[in-house]
């Protein structure tokens, strides 16, 4: 199984700055196959990227996500209110009995 | 529009039994993977289980396999999981989430989710 690690756990921010999450795998993920979610408090997660770098309909271009192998990162470009959120990665590129989420970074405001 | 209900959740004694489902609208159902992915309270995604189309494949994670069942009935467009044995760690919100590749894939819808909780 492949362990994604998140850091960091949480990022203090405030609106307008530019926020960089990183997800680390513990083993090459085939076909750059990893996703990103936003989750908000009492909400369903959201899709924000899959294949690493391809934003998901509807989803403001101020997200990005970038990497390959097993390291992988979330940016988001300038930070509205309502990105403050935790956001999640996950691979879907192993077996299909090991799709992993990474434990998650909290971008809260500072 | 696409819509993912699910219903079934509540208050279930340790080694009890439950049934989830998860009403879809808005896409054809019959052509989707569609999976469980569950959070305890407080925690992080846990993904449970995933189906195939037509059922042709069916994944579990190490920690329900043998005590949980997934299944899906394409004709009423409902997904569901049948959930046994449950202990104390099983307690959590239950998503149901559109799968957009047929086996290995990442999740481009989900339901609010329903909440599940295992206690005596």
């Amino acid at each position: 199984e492949i362990v994604l690690t998140q850091s960091p756990g949480t990022l203090s921010l405030s609106p307008g700055e530019r926020a960089t999450l990183s997800c680390r795998a513990s083993q090459s993920v085939s076909s750059s196959y990893l996703a990103w979610y936003q989750q908000k408090p009492g909400q369903a997660p959201r899709l924000l990227i899959y294949g690493a770098s391809s934003r998901a309909t509807g989803i403001p271009d101020r997200f990005s996500g970038s990497g390959s192998g097993t390291d992988f990162t979330l940016t988001i470009s300038r930070l509205e209110p309502e990105d403050f959120a935790v956001y999640y990665c996950q691979q879907y590129g192993s077996s299909p009995q090991g799709l992993t989420f990474g434990g998650g970074t909290k971008v809260e405001i500072k | 529009e696409v819509q993912l209900v699910e219903s079934g959740g509540g208050l279930v004694k340790p080694g009890g039994s439950l049934r989830l489902s998860c009403a879809a609208s808005g896409f054809t159902f019959s052509s989707y993977s569609m999976n469980w992915v569950r959070q305890a309270p407080g925690k992080g995604l846990e993904w449970v289980s995933s189906i195939s189309s037509s059922s042709s494949y069916i994944y579990y994670a190490d920690s329900v396999k043998g005590r949980f069942t997934i299944s899906r009935d394409n004709a009423k467009n409902s997904l569901y999981l049948q959930m046994n044995s449950l202990r104390a760690e099983d307690t959590a919100v239950y998503y149901c989430a559109r799968g957009k590749l047929e086996r290995r894939s990442y999740f481009d819808y989900w339901g609010q989710g329903t909440l599940v909780t295992v206690s005596s």
